[in-house]
């Protein structure tokens, strides 16, 4: 089944270690997103990669990285993380052809704790 | 003004009851709509699009209501494996990026 995978499903680091979690799709859509959510809270949009252009948000804090070698996988990297970064992060794809009317596939996440 | 705010609940309702949620979205120029639903501790997964006709999927309908901005969820004979987080996804005018509503708690209980 065509589907968005991320590894690992739960990460633990320590404070200030890097950490890098990957998303990997076998949607061949051409759009990829980061996006970090906290309890009980909406998704928040960190960057996303629109082919190989790489769109980041204002508000993202410079602490976050990201890579797309290929259309295939995406890596989120976070230099050193504080205990502000414990959440979830969300790996999320679409086929966009500019109209903006296609729905997300969500990877099934990555848990990060902050030891 | 959040751009698309939810009521974030929790509704807490018996088994077999009606549920609506709504929606509303502040950017009139916005053009496409999802529900999404998010179990605990889970990814979000799309339950349905919102067309401008409304659409129907078994007990779930959605309605789309340009005119006042805001888009509905109902959920008919509630089952218990209903209970979760309801995400109001909105792609602005044209945009392909999605903002995100808070969410709906639903709680079904027997």
């Amino acid at each position: 089944d065509a589907m968005v995978i991320q590894n690992p499903r739960y990460q633990v680091t320590q404070f200030g270690k890097p950490v890098t979690l990957s998303c990997s799709q076998t949607l061949n859509h051409n759009v990829m997103y980061w996006y970090q959510q906290k309890s009980s809270q909406a998704p928040k949009l960190l960057f996303h990669y629109y082919d190989k252009d790489f769109n980041n948000e204002a508000d993202t804090p410079d602490n976050f990285q990201s890579r797309r070698p290929n259309t295939s996988f995406c890596f989120l990297d976070i230099r050193s993380p504080g205990l502000g970064d414990a959440a979830m992060y969300l790996c999320a794809t679409s086929r966009e052809g500019g109209g903006g009317n296609q729905p997300q596939h969500f990877g099934d996440g990555t848990r990060l704790s902050i030891l | 003004r959040k751009e698309v705010e939810q009521d974030p609940g929790p509704f807490n309702v018996p088994e077999g009851a009606t549920v609506a949620f709504n929606c509303t979205y502040s950017n009139s120029a916005s053009q496409s709509f999802f529900w999404y639903r998010q179990d605990c501790r889970k990814e979000p997964k799309l339950l349905m699009s919102v067309y401008s006709s409304g659409n129907e999927d078994g007990r779930f309908t959605a309605q789309l209501n340009r005119a006042s901005q805001y888009i509905s969820l109902l959920i008919r004979d509630s089952k218990l494996s209903d209970s979760a987080t309801y995400l109001c996804v909105v792609n602005q005018g044209g945009s392909y990026i999605p903002t995100f509503g808070r969410g709906t708690s639903l709680i079904v209980h027997p």
